[in-house]
């Protein structure tokens, strides 16, 4: 089976850093996917990771360890409009591509 | 992003009526899929089709009914729900076993 947890909600302040941690438990793992969603919209494709190690993209960033089944999504310089729900889903080695997401972490971003 | 765009964006139904979601992506993809998200729950994965044909069926009720008629068009026929069924319907699509792109959702309200 599959489990994927994630924090249920995190605050921070604006320009500051924050990170955002993933923990999983799968029966076969092919490659590791954050979303960012804001409220009543489409969850949005932020980062990719398949080896371990760390994949920048801008003021994003996401780190997996496959070993310790852990990722984490790291945001910098913190702006306002970065307040959504950022979801971690794990795709499986079998299934039609199948992915298996967390519950999300909403982020509140505070002047 | 219009890349997967969904229609209705919100609707109500009774318990006995019929209606139907729609999905269309304009990415040029193959592979389609439809996602329940209800408050506090991980994305659920409903109905997978790849090149047309549905490759997974996650177990799900049997008054939820897809169709995809061609690549680019994805419904899902709804008879007989439930209260429980009320949640975010979420299309995606994608190129093979690629990232998957997703719609802004339906917002079903069964009373």
């Amino acid at each position: 089976g599959q489990n994927i947890d994630q924090p249920t909600e995190m605050t921070a302040t604006e320009g500051a850093i924050v990170q955002i941690n993933c923990t999983y438990q799968t029966s076969g793992f092919n490659g590791l996917f954050w979303y960012q969603q804001h409220a009543g919209e489409a969850p949005t494709f932020l980062s990719y990771n398949v080896l371990d190690g760390l994949e920048e993209k801008g003021r994003f960033s996401s780190f997996l360890s496959r070993s310790k089944g852990y990722s984490y999504l790291l945001l910098k310089e913190l702006q306002m409009k970065d307040s959504a729900s950022y979801l971690c889903a794990v795709r499986a080695l079998t299934g039609a591509n199948n992915l298996f997401f967390g519950t999300g972490t909403r982020l509140t971003v505070i002047p | 992003e219009t890349g997967v765009t969904q229609t209705p964006r919100h609707l109500v139904m009774g318990m006995t009526n019929k209606k139907s979601l729609k999905c269309e992506q304009h990415l040029g993809h193959n592979a389609m899929y439809w996602y329940k998200q209800s408050a506090k729950k991980p994305l659920e994965l409903m109905f997978v089709y790849s090149l047309e044909e549905r490759v997974e069926n996650n177990s799900v009720p049997s008054r939820f009914s897809p169709e995809c008629p061609n690549s680019s068009h994805l419904f899902l026929h709804l008879h007989t729900l439930q209260p429980e069924d009320s949640a975010l319907y979420l299309c995606a699509s994608s190129q093979d076993s690629g990232t998957q792109y997703f719609g802004p959702g339906t917002r079903l309200l069964v009373l």
